[in-house]
């Protein structure tokens, strides 16, 4: 699997869009980017994933460069409930391991 | 709520001693994984079974094993515990395979602490 790097924190003001941003540079042609996250110490959450096309749902938008080397994950109205680690991931097929890295931080300040 | 449901939530146990987590996958899902999250490891992937046959195995310890049964529910067994056994045990589960993405659903834990 295709390794990735995302920040280590980033902060975002509550209401505000938050922009995760992720590289994933070796990604192959039929490997998924993936976007998890974990609210201290919970379970992992999915939150959305995509292959080539950009792709919305209920939670957030995920945004992936033509190349498909990076994505970005946008929170459109950051919540205090939205602080969490932010995992992105790249996997092969579904059923795949996810392997986490360390993920983003991302701190919602009122 | 994630429809996989993991018990116990919490437990303790000392040394040496032999513990079982359980997991009930959503309905309907055949794949079952499981993760350790300790605090300076993070997540990592452990083992997967697909319709009762194990699938892909990651870092997991020869004192851990682990079965998926007919009605698809897993247990992970961890023997000879030792210290640095204690973290979260996490299960996660898909409903299938192959091409194509598709999510996974976590369970919310087992907090396993070894004294």
């Amino acid at each position: 699997d295709a390794k990735t790097t995302q920040p280590t924190s980033m902060d975002c003001a509550e209401g505000r869009a938050a922009n995760l941003p992720c590289n994933h540079s070796t990604i192959s042609g039929n490997e998924y980017v993936y976007w998890y996250r974990q609210i201290h110490s919970q379970g992992p959450q999915y939150i959305i994933h995509g292959l080539k096309n950009n792709e919305t749902n209920e939670m957030a938008s995920l945004i992936i460069t033509e190349d498909r080397k990076s994505s970005t994950l946008i929170l459109p109205h950051a919540t205090l409930r939205d602080t969490a680690v932010y995992y992105c991931i790249v996997g092969e097929t579904s059923g795949s391991r996810l392997t986490f890295g360390e993920g983003t931080q991302l701190t919602v300040n009122p | 709520d994630s429809g996989v449901t993991q018990t116990p939530k919490h437990l303790i146990t000392a040394t040496g001693q032999r513990v079982t987590l359980r997991c009930s996958p959503r309905s309907g899902d055949l794949s079952v994984y499981w993760y350790q999250q300790s605090l300076d490891q993070g997540l990592q992937f452990l083992i997967q079974y697909y319709n009762g046959e194990e699938r892909a195995k990651g870092n997991i310890l020869e004192r851990f094993s682990a079965q998926q049964f007919p009605d698809l529910h897993s247990e992970l067994n961890l023997s000879s515990l030792e210290l640095g056994d204690s973290a979260l045990y996490f299960c996660a589960s898909s409903v299938r395979i192959g091409p194509g993405g598709t999510e996974a659903f976590f369970g919310q834990g087992t907090r396993l602490t070894v004294v």
